[in-house]
């Protein structure tokens, strides 16, 4: 079975700039997940999809982040315009049943200059 | 507000040592507890998850144990070898509804041959 599958792989935008991120779940993976790591810190949680809803969205940051599920399966991830401390890596997971058995995309990492 | 800390930071053993990975998080009221490992441009995968219930779960050589009442896990690896070189993570779920994981920081564990 193919894994959850994230691009870019890698991202160097300027301030200012838009990018989108995007991410496959593993097919029929009702429940898709967002974290980032930003440099120093924890992985910590942005938002949750159950299908094409958001279940959570309390880790987004601000109104700059925007993330969307159309039709319940791919995932974008959109950074409008994006400021320096938005680099990082953000991680895509999905699970079949939300909380347990999650698989982890490989990452996209974001550096903005 | 929950936080996890995991320490130390980084730690180097010769081949073949047992060892152990230490997680603290400071509300006990958590619904499981996950180990995750990270090699260098992957994705995380999940090594073992505890229940609020358990005491233990043991996976081969990896054993992680659980005390939810004074706020610690630790995961053990048996007769290390230079393949489990990687970044290993513990994360815990608030509730059976909760959306989110909360991770800690992350041990960056490396076996020299």
């Amino acid at each position: 079975e193919a894994g959850v599958t994230q691009f870019p792989s890698h991202s160097v935008i300027e301030k200012g700039q838009t990018v989108t991120l995007r991410c496959d779940p593993i097919s029929g993976h009702d429940n898709l997940y967002w974290y980032r790591r930003v440099m120093g810190k924890e992985i910590k949680f942005l938002l949750h999809f159950v299908k094409e809803s958001k279940q959570d969205e309390s880790g987004m940051p601000n109104n700059r982040f925007l993330a969307e599920r159309t039709g319940g399966t791919y995932s974008t991830l959109k950074v409008q315009p994006a400021e320096l401390e938005d680099s990082g890596v953000y991680f895509c997971a999905s699970s079949q049943v939300m909380g347990v058995g999650y698989t982890f995309g490989s990452g996209t990492r974001l550096t903005v200059v | 507000k929950q936080e996890v800390t995991q320490i130390p930071a980084a730690l180097s053993v010769p081949e073949g040592e047992n060892l152990v990975l230490n997680c603290s998080f400071t509300d006990s009221a958590i619904y499981n507890l996950q180990w995750f490992r990270q090699d260098p441009g992957k994705g995380l995968t999940s090594l073992l998850l505890i229940q609020s219930s358990q005491r233990e779960q043991t996976s081969g050589r990896l054993n992680a144990s659980l005390d939810k009442s004074s706020g610690r896990s630790t995961l053990y690896i048996a007769a290390s070898q230079p393949g489990d070189s990687a970044t290993y993570l513990c994360a815990v779920r608030r509730g059976s509804s909760a959306s989110k994981i909360i991770f800690g920081s992350g041990t960056r564990l490396s076996i020299r041959p």
